[in-house]
């Protein structure tokens, strides 16, 4: 497709469990981005990949976020021992990556969490 | 923390133009202007974008003060489907200032 693809847009999950959500980025961005949403509230950023640079981390709330981006492309954001207030709508979005400031974020529709 | 401040919620008439504030008195030199709306249970959507002069696309204009510390996005025959929350934010140019840091935005409500 080609806009940003998001996996799956609906997850239930027990508290405690570990849950994987998948982002398909525009084919060729380099720029990887992660936000999540809680009801009612503005984005938070969580996680920001730039080609093979490190990753830029500094918006993951715990140590039970993390992220990865296999091959450039595709990334995971795995939550581990979810807990009620992890429930949001995580938002990936992805940009060319040019670091030119003058570039265009494209969001998915989000995967909507909901932890019982 | 955002570096942009915009009044919580307005409202407009449909057919009418609908001006949107923002003030970002820190802005530095080499820093972007970004408005994004984000329409209800979907991801944000670029608007526009400038650095220091007035823009212009099919969506919105985009007026920067001379001083660019504040900035007015402008739909200029707002509809219904424009209601949204939209979202004014300013991003740098170097790989730490890559991310978009949102800030609460403006709730624009059109009216029939």
């Amino acid at each position: 497709g080609a806009g940003v693809s998001q996996s799956p847009s609906n997850k239930v999950t027990e508290k405690g469990k570990d849950v994987e959500l998948r982002c398909d980025p525009i084919s060729g961005h380099t720029a990887l981005y992660w936000y999540r949403q809680s009801l009612g509230q503005g984005l938070e950023f969580l996680i920001y990949f730039q080609g093979n640079s490190a990753p830029d981390k500094s918006g993951l709330p715990s140590d039970r976020f993390s992220a990865e981006r296999t091959g450039g492309s595709v990334s995971t954001l795995t939550i581990q021992r979810t807990q009620q207030e992890d429930s949001a709508v995580y938002l990936c979005a992805s940009s060319l990556g040019l670091l030119l400031g003058n570039e265009k974020l494209f969001f998915g529709s989000g995967t909507q969490l909901s932890v019982l | 923390d955002a570096k942009t401040t915009q009044p919580p919620s307005m409202d407009c008439a449909e057919g009418r133009a609908a001006n949107l504030p923002c003030n970002h008195s820190t802005i530095s030199g080499n820093e972007y202007v970004y408005w994004y709306r984000q329409i209800h249970s979907q991801g944000p959507q670029y608007i526009i974008h400038g650095l220091k002069n007035n823009e212009t696309n099919e969506m919105a204009s985009l007026i920067i003060t001379e001083d660019r510390k504040s900035s007015t996005l402008i739909l200029p025959h707002a509809t219904l489907r424009d209601t949204a929350v939209y979202y004014c934010i300013v991003r740098g140019t170097t790989q730490g200032a890559q991310k978009l840091v949102f800030g609460q935005g403006t709730r624009l409500t059109i009216n029939p």
